[in-house]
């Protein structure tokens, strides 16, 4: 099993490009996550996803958009990229049942200037 | 407003010896406790947890201690050995009453260094 993954691991963006980023999991989970870290701040959650075809806002979506049109894959769009989305962004999944416990992938560092 | 609290930044602790990582929260809404490590390029991996209705979780060398009157939790690491060294990232969710997804609100994390 791979767990979850992310492609692409680093990504450096103009100020105003778009990229998307992708995540897959392999363990049939209903749940699928995109959070943000950042320094001196926890893991902020972008936008989160209860199953196939479902998305939802979570605390810091602006200028993100998400689409899970696979139960298995989650992607992540950034329409029009600003300095202020330089991050560190992890994909997470969980299952139905225990929701809270969730397996990261191994992030992707995008660095917009 | 931060409702998962992690004071310390980092911590250093001789290898052997026991490691404390406090964290504190303030939702009282919160009822199901988390922690998570990560190591440098990698994703948070789950640790251990704890349901507000225990006051002690162990496993192995990890054991988890909630305090909910001074809301307030603790991981121990004993004995601590170098491999331990990473981000320990402290987190609490409303837990499952109310069925479906339930927001998990992380802390900043806490840096632990274990010295040979």
């Amino acid at each position: 099993n791979a767990g979850v993954t992310q492609t692409p691991k680093f990504r450096v963006l103009k100020t105003g490009q778009s990229m998307t980023l992708l995540c897959a999991q392999d363990m049939n989970h209903e749940y699928m996550y995109w959070y943000r870290q950042d320094p001196g701040m926890g893991l902020r959650l972008i936008h989160y996803s209860v199953g196939e075809g479902t998305t939802a806002k979570g605390e810091v979506p602006d200028g993100y958009n998400v689409s899970r049109l696979k139960k298995q894959n989650f992607l992540l769009g950034l329409e029009s990229a600003a300095p202020s989305q330089t991050s560190v962004y992890f994909c997470a999944s969980s299952s139905q049942t225990v929701p809270y416990e969730q397996y990261f992938g191994p992030g992707t560092r995008l660095t917009v200037t | 407003d931060q409702q998962v609290k992690q004071n310390s930044p980092s911590l250093s602790v001789q290898e052997g010896r026991i490691s404390i990582l406090n964290c504190d929260y303030t939702n009282s809404m919160f009822d199901y406790f988390l922690w998570y490590k990560k190591y440098p390029a990698e994703g948070p991996t789950f640790l251990i947890s704890i349901s507000s209705i225990k006051d002690k979780n162990e496993d192995g060398r990890f054991t988890v201690f909630l305090n909910k009157s001074a809301k307030h939790l603790s991981l121990h690491i004993v004995p601590s050995q170098p491999g331990d060294s990473a981000v320990y990232f402290c987190a609490a969710s409303p837990g499952l009453y109310s069925g479906g997804y339930q927001k998990v609100t992380f802390g900043i994390g806490t840096k632990l260094q274990v010295i040979p």
